[in-house]
């Protein structure tokens, strides 16, 4: 039931793009997307409802291809503010809602 | 500060030891939930209540673990017997249900900062 992210680490220079995935087995009723400093809690990045929905603020973005089960996260032009790790969280269809699966993260390095 | 609140932050106990700890969610939110989460590995869902209905437990959780969130206020977790293998963060978050699709699924979750606990 959790969602497989790829890649597991990515190093970047300032200014450098990334795209992070998220894939799941189940059909997906939503998919959340978290970042996590080291030594710190999670912090939302933003939710994903609907097929074919895109969402972003500032440089960071995600998309949800529903018929896929995947969900894609953008990070344009990256800042060292960047750095951490992200995590998608995915809610199933067909099981009781309230349930978020968290992914195992990507790690993000972002080199001035 | 009104966001959500774990105490205490650090907990070094010995194998065999209860633990309790505490969530103060966001004051206006209706759903608490509490994760675990060890090195290296996303979150790793326990359980979660709705006002003070205790909704869904993970199987994964044994019989030693069991929360509570009387009022639908607060949230304790305790663990009885600890064991080694009950080392980690445990995570609380709280959030409102997302109402779509006559359906009530989650809302952004706010964590708090956690609770780490080492077992000796």
């Amino acid at each position: 039931q959790q969602p497989v992210q790829s890649p597991q680490a990515v190093i970047l220079r300032e200014g450098e793009d990334a795209v992070i995935n998220c894939s799941s087995s189940k059909a997906l009723y939503s998919v959340h997307w978290y970042r996590q400093k080291h030594g710190e809690a999670p912090v939302f990045l933003m939710i994903l409802l609907k097929g074919g929905e895109q969402k972003g603020h500032d440089k960071i973005s995600a998309s949800f291809n529903e018929k896929k089960q995947q969900s894609s996260l953008y990070l344009t032009a990256s800042q060292l503010s960047y750095s951490g790790t992200y995590f998608c969280g995915t809610e199933n269809r067909g099981s009781t809602l309230g349930r978020l699966y968290f992914g195992r993260g990507t790690q993000l390095t972002v080199w001035p | 500060d009104t966001g959500v609140s774990q105490d205490p932050r650090h907990k070094i106990t010995k194998r065999g030891q209860n633990v309790t700890f505490r969530c103060d969610p966001i004051s206006e939110h209706n759903r608490l939930y509490w994760y675990r989460q060890t090195l290296g590995q996303g979150p790793e869902f326990l359980t979660y209540f709705q006002n003070e209905a205790q909704l869904e437990k993970s199987r994964l959780l044994s019989d030693r673990f069991s929360a509570e969130r009387p009022k639908g206020s607060f949230s304790t977790l305790e663990i009885q017997r600890t064991e080694q293998g009950d080392s980690a963060m445990y995570l609380c978050a709280s959030s409102l249900a997302l109402w779509r699709e006559n359906e009530r699924g989650t809302g952004e979750l706010f964590f708090g900062e956690g609770s780490r606990l080492t077992v000796l």
